[in-house]
């Protein structure tokens, strides 16, 4: 079976940088992705990172450390439409299903 | 990315009823994930669509409850049974990805609220 922890919510202001946590337990996973949803949205992909080390995006970077069983999103230049939950996700080995994380809110303010 | 197109796109429903929701892909996947998101909570997995073969469910949920058909390569549909509030939840559809394996595209869900 697999579990993710992340943490429950996190406030910053604007311009801040912020890092959500992801640890997770699995016996076998191609990679470790992000997603983005705000309130009354879908999920919407942000990064995917098949080996260890830094994806970045734009504002976003992603990590995983396999041997750490372990990842993180980073948040740069934090701005208020970045306020949303973000879940991370492991791919699972046979048909490529994706199990989320419980989720962290991110909550911008001026 | 796909253009997935989920109906309905919100519903109340009365305890004991079913209600079919349905996912349209603008072009031909493998795969079809079905998701239920709870109020405030994460994404959890339902069941597996394939083509041609009966779906493949997830620990904790079972046929009778949430039959799935996949008649094509662009169309599936999820059904809720004898519903109960627990069941109030967003229902989303995922084709399998065409891409990186991690980048999934999710239609816009279906919010069910059960009387």
């Amino acid at each position: 079976g697999q579990s993710l922890e992340q943490p429950s919510e996190v406030t910053a202001v604007e311009g801040a940088i912020v890092q959500i946590n992801c640890t997770y337990q699995t016996s076998g996973f191609y990679g470790l992705s992000w997603y983005q949803q705000h309130d009354g949205g879908a999920p919407t992909f942000l990064s995917y990172n098949a080996l260890d080390g830094l994806e970045e995006t734009g504002r976003f970077s992603s990590f995983l450390s396999r041997s750490d069983s372990y990842g993180y999103l980073l948040l740069q230049e934090l701005q208020m439409k970045d306020s949303a939950s973000y879940f991370c996700a492991v791919i699972l080995y046979g048909n490529n299903r994706l199990a989320f994380g419980k989720g962290n809110q991110v909550v911008v303010i001026p | 990315s796909a253009v997935i197109s989920q109906k309905p796109s919100r519903d109340i429903c009365q305890r004991g009823t079913s209600l079919t929701i349905q996912c349209q892909v603008d072009s031909q996947v493998t795969m079809m994930f079905w998701y239920r998101q709870q109020p405030g909570q994460s994404l959890t997995l339902i069941a597996t669509a394939n083509q041609g073969s009966e779906a493949t469910y997830e620990s904790g949920f079972v046929i009778d409850k949430f039959p799935i058909s996949r008649p094509n390569l662009t169309f599936s549909t999820l059904t809720v049974s004898n519903m109960s509030p627990e069941d109030s939840s967003i229902y989303l559809c995922s084709p399998s990805p065409s891409g990186s394996p991690g980048e999934l595209f999710f239609g816009e869900g279906s919010r069910l609220t059960v009387l």
